[in-house]
């Protein structure tokens, strides 16, 4: 089946504690990125990557980490959680922009920070 | 950077009846805005998109229609059934490839 998967769902942690939330995909698709949604925000963008060992920042990318040593993962790493980081995290992935386009997301990351 | 506002937050309908919701965006070289549906407890997943070479998209009761000397998109649903209540949000992709999204618009359909 084709999907995104993410890992963890749920998470509780603590200030400063170094944390990654793993996405993978198996859909063979080149871009891939990591959205934060917060109550009437939306979707912001932390991360997008175009392909292997290419990552760009998105809208919000301040206290994240990402890399793509693989085609198929995309982690997203949180050196020294804050609060402020307390959010719902989608992962996505799509064929490039000369392809359909459609992005194809994960079920989500609920990270508590406190 | 692109700024996408998006209309109504919320929106009732009866069941039957038509929805409408709007979307404008800053970026005049924003070439992609794509439309999505995210249900409870789940992730976005596309219902419909529109490029900027085209002005209208239809797929079945869902339609995209763009204007882009305005700068607006908007989403139409007719016959809305109940099932179609959910979070509904619009995106525009820019050309360095990130996207941006409005801030949702929940839709009920009253049966």
């Amino acid at each position: 089946e084709a999907q995104v998967t993410q890992n963890p769902r749920y998470l509780i942690t603590v200030t400063g504690k170094k944390l990654t939330v793993t996405c993978s995909q198996n859909m063979n698709h080149e871009y891939m990125s990591w959205y934060r949604q917060d109550p009437g925000l939306g979707l912001r963008q932390i991360y997008y990557s175009m392909n292997v060992e290419v990552t760009d920042k998105g809208d919000v990318p301040e206290g994240y980490k990402v890399s793509r040593k693989e085609k198929r993962n995309f982690p997203l790493i949180l050196e020294s959680p804050s609060p402020n980081q307390t959010s719902l995290y989608f992962c996505a992935s799509s064929f490039p922009t000369s392809g359909s386009g459609e992005q194809f997301f994960g079920p989500g990351t609920r990270l508590t920070v406190l | 950077g692109e700024n996408v506002e998006q209309h109504p937050s919320t929106l009732s309908v009866q069941e039957g009846d038509s929805a409408v919701i709007k979307c404008t965006y800053s970026d005049s070289a924003s070439n992609y805005f794509p439309w999505y549906k995210q249900e409870l407890g789940k992730g976005p997943q596309l219902i419909i998109d529109i490029r900027s070479n085209v002005g209208e998209k239809k797929d079945q009761r869902i339609a995209v229609t763009l204007n882009k000397t305005a700068k607006h998109f908007s989403l139409h649903i007719t016959e809305t059934q109940p099932e179609d209540s959910a979070v509904y949000f619009c995106a525009a992709r820019n050309t360095g490839n990130q996207f941006y999204f409005g801030t949702g618009t929940s839709l009920t359909v009253i049966p």
